[in-house]
């Protein structure tokens, strides 16, 4: 299994431009999550979806966009890009066990630059 | 609102030395996870704690879990340089089962 795959790695943006960052993963997870990290900072919730065409908003959605058509992807549209937004972006999966939901596996993360 | 504070924030230590991270939480919860990230690396799961109590051992990492104080805490023994990096734990709410309330993060550095 790959796991969870995130793609591109690195990505440089002009102010006002427009990206779609990808995720997919191959472990038939029900539960996606997308989350930013500034800095020497801790990992700030974006959206979430608990299953194909469920998704939701987490702690700092504005600005951001996602779509969950199948179970395996679930891309993070990025739309005017701000300065605000640069961050490393990282997808995660995780599947609910009889106790509830199980540690999150994580993809390697997309470095933005918003410029 | 839902906090989960770890302390302290930054660590330097000496090798061979002990030392425990402390991850506090605001909520009912009884699912604690705790997490790696080398510099510029992904976040790599460490320890699931699902119960008061729980306590879980790998290498020369320890984690505990105590519910009714709404603490955890990850204890290095011994301390060796491959052990630098940061160190988050997260939470899941009792009313929720999707989320996890994340930790700032303790960025520990080790000296040879």
């Amino acid at each position: 299994n790959a796991g969870v795959t995130q793609t591109p790695k690195f990505r440089i943006l002009k102010i006002g431009q427009s990206m779609t960052l990808q995720c997919t993963q191959d472990m038939n997870h029900n539960y996606m999550y997308w989350y930013r990290q500034d800095p020497g900072m801790g990992l700030k919730l974006i959206y979430y979806s608990v299953g194909a065409g469920i998704t939701d908003k987490g702690e700092v959605p504005n600005g951001y966009n996602v779509s969950r058509s199948t179970t395996e992807d679930f891309p993070l549209r990025l739309e005017l890009a701000a300065p605000s937004q640069t961050s490393v972006y990282f997808c995660a999966s995780s599947y609910r066990s009889r106790r509830g939901i199980v540690e999150q596996f994580f993809g390697p993360g997309t470095r933005l630059t918003v410029l | 609102e839902l906090k989960v504070e770890q302390n302290p924030l930054f660590l330097s230590m000496q090798e061979g030395k002990n030392y425990t991270i402390y991850c506090n939480y605001s909520t009912t919860s009884d699912r604690l996870y705790w997490y790696r990230q080398d510099p510029g690396k992904s976040l790599e799961s460490l320890f699931v704690l699902l119960s008061n109590g729980a306590v879980k051992q790998e290498g020369r990492l320890m984690a505990s879990l105590d519910t009714k104080a709404r603490l955890s805490t990850l204890h290095i023994t011994a301390a060796v340089h491959d052990l630098s990096a940061t160190y988050f734990c997260a939470v899941v709410p009792m009313d929720s089962n999707y989320q996890l309330i994340w930790g700032a993060g303790t960025k520990l550095i080790i000296k040879p």
